[in-house]
């Protein structure tokens, strides 16, 4: 079982929908971030999360640290978003960053 | 605002040859990460330095290593290239938490 688990793996969504990936982890951790990957590699930081919840712009991220379990949330999705969306936390016991597999949104005009 | 640079973002090496990757992290950041990404796959760590000592190590072959230098920018050098390093290779550096990504080196062994 992975440490860092995310679902669903891949998302198709019509222009305009509201998203929600998740992620459930099994390890201590003392922060979780949400990064966005496109085509070609780069990777984007789209949130650091210790507690609670945060948002900027359409996005919308939430984290229960008693569930070990974050969301990150789309809203009025734009094919633009379209991308991979990966959950990676960083253990309490280091400072590396353990990966989800992430997740493949395809965003439909 | 000055991000984190990597070097070169496109490399491509015959088999067991060497390459050489530069991480340029985001000035006054102490702690630089290395991950490789393989095709399809989730990246994984590899090596992390702070204030230029290692300070972590993961799956990182015995042909690879990596230093961080008194300006803070890290070098990963990879030695006896196989097929299977090819791969998008990303740094990452942080001061304190939060961290910050290169857009990758992507290497190609043919």
């Amino acid at each position: 079982k992975n440490e860092v688990e995310q679902s669903p793996q891949n998302l198709t969504a019509q222009e305009g929908e509201f998203i929600t990936i998740n992620c459930s982890y099994s390890v201590g951790i003392s922060a979780l971030h949400w990064l966005q990957q496109h085509p070609g590699g780069g990777i984007v930081s789209l949130f650091m999360l210790s507690s609670g919840k945060k948002k900027h712009g359409r996005l919308i991220a939430t984290i229960n640290i008693q569930e070990k379990h974050s969301s990150l949330h789309i809203t009025a999705s734009h094919p633009r978003d379209s991308a991979v969306y990966i959950c990676a936390v960083q253990e309490t016991s280091g400072s590396r960053l353990t990966f989800g597999e992430g997740t493949q949104l395809t965003v439909n005009p | 605002a000055a991000g984190v640079i990597q070097s070169p973002r496109h490399l491509i090496k015959e088999k067991r040859e060497t390459a050489t990757l530069k991480c340029y992290p985001i000035p006054r950041h102490d702690t630089v990460y290395w991950y490789q990404q393989g095709p399809g796959q989730d990246p994984q760590f590899l090596i992390s330095f702070y204030e230029k000592m290692q300070s972590d190590k993961g799956s990182i072959p015995d042909r690879f290593s990596a230093q961080q230098f008194s300006d803070y920018h890290s070098e990963l050098n990879m030695s006896s290239l196989e097929l299977g390093d090819s791969a998008l290779y990303f740094c990452a550096s942080s001061l304190y938490t939060e961290a910050f990504f290169g857009q990758g080196t992507r290497l190609t062994v043919v």
